[in-house]
């Protein structure tokens, strides 16, 4: 099946100090998605992004499709980003998403 | 609210025991889904249906159950627990195409003793 790699595999900052995290997939997807999960557990949709740049506020992401890569950048971080950011890929319609390790974020205040 | 809902949230079983982990939807998506995260890790698909009447195993189906006889409900069952089944379960939700995004439930946290 298809594997997905994110890195780094942790992250602490302080706040207002930004980041980028990466996803590597390793088969053509038509389907990517990035996701937070919050400290109490809720997974929260942040993007749909098979490929192409988009942004949300502080959060943005780019999908090379091409090069197998996704990036997440948060920009002048809270510590309410806190949490594990969670990318997930599908290769085609039918299947399911493959999820990746996560990076599990600190924000320091 | 629309969502997905799972229910219950937190439950302890003995080995062996069997029970049923609910998931509804009111989104009418076709998809659905059944996740475990385990600590420290992401989360692994064990079954899911792309429509009702239609199952299919994930990676991690042994020991684990499911039918769809609605497109809102998707339970997953298990069979006889096992302390390795200790993990929080994720019901999830999406469209066939999934552009709007998935729709997670609020995780049911299992511990098989």
């Amino acid at each position: 099946g298809i594997q997905v790699e994110q890195s780094p595999p942790d992250l602490i900052l302080q706040e207002g100090a930004n980041s980028t995290l990466r996803c590597n997939f390793s088969d053509s997807v038509n389907n990517l998605q990035w996701f937070h999960q919050n400290p109490w557990g809720q997974l929260i949709n942040l993007f749909y992004i098979p490929s192409g740049t988009k942004q949300n506020g502080r959060l943005s992401a780019t999908t090379v499709a091409t090069e197998r890569y996704s990036l997440l950048y948060i920009s002048s971080s809270q510590t309410t980003d806190s949490g594990v950011y969670f990318c997930a890929v599908r290769k085609n319609a039918g299947n399911m998403l493959t999820f990746g390790g996560g990076t599990r974020l600190m924000v320091k205040p | 609210n629309a969502g997905v809902t799972q229910t219950p949230k937190f439950q302890v079983l003995k080995t062996g025991q069997s029970m049923t982990l609910q998931c509804a939807q009111d989104m009418n998506h076709e998809y659905m889904s059944w996740y475990r995260q385990d600590p420290g890790m992401g989360l692994r698909l064990i079954h899911y249906s792309v429509g009702a009447g239609i199952t299919d195993q994930g990676e991690v189906p042994n020991g684990y159950n499911v039918s769809r006889s609605t497109t809102e409900d998707f339970p997953l069952r298990l069979l006889s627990a096992a302390p390795s089944q200790t993990s929080v379960y994720f019901c999830a939700s999406s469209t066939s195409q999934g552009r709007w995004g998935y729709t997670f439930g609020s995780g049911t946290r299992l511990t098989v003793v």
